[in-house]
């Protein structure tokens, strides 16, 4: 069974840019989460989405956004870049009808640089 | 809000000698625990996770942790270390219906020959 891809791998953009990151889960996972990994602040929760809905939201401004479609892919956007949205942005998927009790399966990560 | 605290920043083992990374978590209700490997531009790979039950979890490569709720400890243990097991390790919590993890700030493991 094919792994969580994510796309495209690295990406620079500089500032005041927006950006758009996908995620395709493994199949049959329908929950989708994405993590924000940088030096400073370590992982830190985004959102989660299962079939379609945002069931939970992390501690970011409103500049970052997701949605996941009916096949379960999902995409997280980041409008009007900041130096301090450079970071490693993870995808995880699970089959999760009931949240963390699900093993979550995290990709490989898109590199972010914003200069 | 729940929490995790890796107070090991880094470690270097020799190469065969026994690792144990400590992990403290602050949660109200009964934790889901876990234990992630992240090697170099790699994603995190699951070791192991604690629910309920046993107390003491195994996990892939030889790894086992031990809850211990009296000290809201759940560390990680390998007795041999082998030089692919250099890499970043977070621990993390989560709660049931709950639907994201809390990670701690991770410990870098480096194996010396």
């Amino acid at each position: 069974k094919a792994g969580v891809t994510q796309t495209p791998r690295y990406l620079i953009k500089t500032r005041g840019q927006q950006v758009t990151l996908s995620c395709s889960p493994i199949s049959g996972h329908r929950s989708v989460s994405w993590y924000q990994q940088t030096p400073g602040q370590g992982l830190q929760f985004l959102f989660e989405y299962f079939s379609e809905t945002q069931r939970n939201k992390g501690n970011f401004p409103g500049r970052f956004s997701g949605r996941q479609f009916s096949n379960s892919r999902s995409e997280m956007n980041v409008s009007t870049l900041e130096l301090g949205d450079s970071a490693l942005y993870l995808c995880a998927s699970s089959l999760a009808p009931s949240g963390v009790t699900d093993t979550q399966y995290f990709g490989p990560g898109t590199r972010l640089t914003v200069l | 809000a729940q929490s995790v605290t890796q107070p090991d920043i880094h470690i270097t083992v020799s190469e065969g000698a026994s690792l144990e990374l400590r992990c403290n978590y602050s949660y109200g209700a009964t934790p889901y625990l876990f234990w992630y490997v992240q090697s170099p531009g790699q994603g995190l790979q699951l070791l192991l996770k604690y629910f309920s039950g046993d107390t003491l979890v195994q996990g892939i490569k030889g790894f086992e942790a031990e809850f211990k709720r009296s000290q809201s400890s759940f560390n990680l243990r390998k007795p041999s270390v082998h030089w692919s097991d250099a890499a970043e390790y977070f621990c993390a919590v989560g709660a049931e219906d709950d639907y994201k993890l809390s990670f701690g700030a991770g410990t870098t493991v480096t194996v010396r020959a």
